[in-house]
């Protein structure tokens, strides 16, 4: 959906550096999902958050990934010192509140090194 | 068990054929369904959500649930070959809002 915009549209990086991924949601929204998509594979949940909390982070890797939603600002999902298995697509999604129908964004295509 | 399963095909149909997706669901608590379509190298795209038992009709395309055997597929008729796509099923469980995708069936509308 145009109205879900994530930047950058490409990130190359080499092993051990760091990749931000930035999400700035539907106006009005206030619910971000992040997901990651494997070439040929399904989209797998990584992170639920709204504005200051993380609701859900229970598909994140509990090494090197991290995410937040700032009160100001779009959504950033960092990968620190990233591997070649970190080569994907990552997607995020908006939702309002009460909602249910979620939203993407056009994706980050991340590839490492 | 997958949460959400599909045949991750190819479904190959002829043009101008009904198409018919299938899921699967194990959580029995869940509430919402939706059909999401991906174009290659492109995010998904929502085309239709369901969330009471029986169909659902949207222009050429047709949601059905049955909850009682947690089973959602998607019919699309007239078929055409724009609709060549990999159509994602998404499922709402219980409890929050959390959504869990299946792998997705790739559908080939042959001209």
């Amino acid at each position: 959906n145009a109205g879900v915009m994530q930047n950058p549209r490409h990130l190359v990086r080499r092993r051990g550096q760091e990749a931000r991924l930035r999400c700035s949601p539907m106006k009005g929204h206030s619910h971000v999902y992040w997901y990651r998509q494997l070439p040929e594979e399904g989209l797998k949940f990584m992170v639920y958050l709204q504005k200051e909390n993380i609701i859900d982070e229970s598909g994140m890797p509990k090494e090197r990934f991290s995410a937040e939603f700032p009160k100001e600002g779009p959504s950033i999902l960092r990968i620190q010192q990233v591997v070649r298995g970190d080569s994907a697509a990552y997607f995020c999604a908006s939702l309002g509140t009460g909602a249910v129908e979620q939203f993407f964004g056009p994706g980050t295509r991340l590839t490492v090194l | 068990q997958k949460e959400v399963e599909q045949n991750s095909g190819p479904l190959s149909v002829p043009e101008g054929a009904i198409a018919s997706l299938n899921c699967t669901y194990s959580d029995r608590g869940s509430q919402s369904f939706f059909w999401y379509r991906q174009y290659s190298g492109k995010s998904p795209e929502l085309i239709m959500f369901i969330y009471s038992n029986g169909d659902k009709e949207d222009g050429r395309f047709t949601a059905q649930l049955n909850k009682a055997s947690q089973y959602v597929s998607l019919l699309i008729r007239d078929s055409q070959p724009s609709d060549s796509a990999t159509y994602l099923c998404a499922v709402i469980g219980g409890g929050y809002q959390k959504v869990t995708f299946g792998i997705g069936t790739k559908l080939q509308v042959i001209p």
